[in-house]
């Protein structure tokens, strides 16, 4: 099992600050299988990132993922109010297909 | 714009069987897509169940295997979750979701959501 480990657990910083948020997997995974999400309390997670740079539909430009083999980073380049959430990595590999990270939550400073 | 619902019982007895539904519309699941079940108890993170195609193909989660059957029905659009034996360790919100293959492999549409508590 691919275990991903996310940090920090949580970040605290100001709207217009840039976020760095890691996710770190045990064994390689393919680029083409990460993923990032956000979920707001109370709310299904939302597709972010795939394919570990490429942005889903509607999601701004201020999001953007980089990142090969077991090192991934989601970056925020300047936070607004409505991106401070938890965030997940998600990836696909063999058994099982998915897992998810732990999480990192953005709080406001 | 695919939209996804669960639906069924918010409250379950231990021991017993959890079953779910979700409803998609604006999307024939017969059209393609794997349609799957993801669950996250209370203040948690997330934890994939398992995953259908509209053929009926199916894998899952091997931590759940032996309790977890997802199925499909083309006909009203709609795939749906069981889960055997429950304990309060199955007590989460459950969430299903489209799963993408192409290019990547991610969940790019999601219900709002159930919450599913097991008690006696």
């Amino acid at each position: 099992e691919i275990v991903l480990t996310q940090s920090p657990g949580t970040l605290s910083l100001s709207p217009g600050e840039r976020a760095t948020l890691s996710c770190r997997a045990s064994q390689s995974v393919s680029s083409s299988y990460l993923a990032w999400y956000q979920q707001k309390p109370g709310q299904a997670p939302r597709l972010l990132i795939y394919g570990a740079s490429s942005r889903a539909t509607g999601i701004p430009d201020r999001f953007s993922g980089s990142g090969s083999g077991t090192d991934f980073t989601l970056t925020i380049s300047r936070l607004e109010p409505e991106d401070f959430a938890v965030y997940y990595c998600q990836q696909y590999g063999n058994s099982p297909r998915y897992t998810f990270g732990q999480g990192t939550k953005l709080k406001i400073k | 714009q695919v939209q996804l619902e669960e639906s069924g019982p918010g409250l379950v007895k231990p021991s017993e069987t959890l079953s779910l539904t979700c409803t998609v519309s604006d999307y024939s699941i017969s059209s393609g897509y794997y349609w799957g079940w993801i669950r996250q108890p209370p203040g948690k993170g997330l934890e994939w169940m398992g995953s259908i195609y509209h053929s009926g193909n199916t894998y899952y989660n091997p931590s759940l295997q032996s309790r977890v059957t997802i199925s499909v029905d083309t006909s009203n659009n709609q795939f749906s979750l069981r889960l055997s034996s429950v304990t309060a360790a199955d007590t989460a919100v459950y969430y299903c979701a489209r799963e993408t293959q192409v290019p990547s492999r991610s969940f790019d549409y999601w219900g709002q959501g159930t919450l599913v508590t097991v008690s006696s």
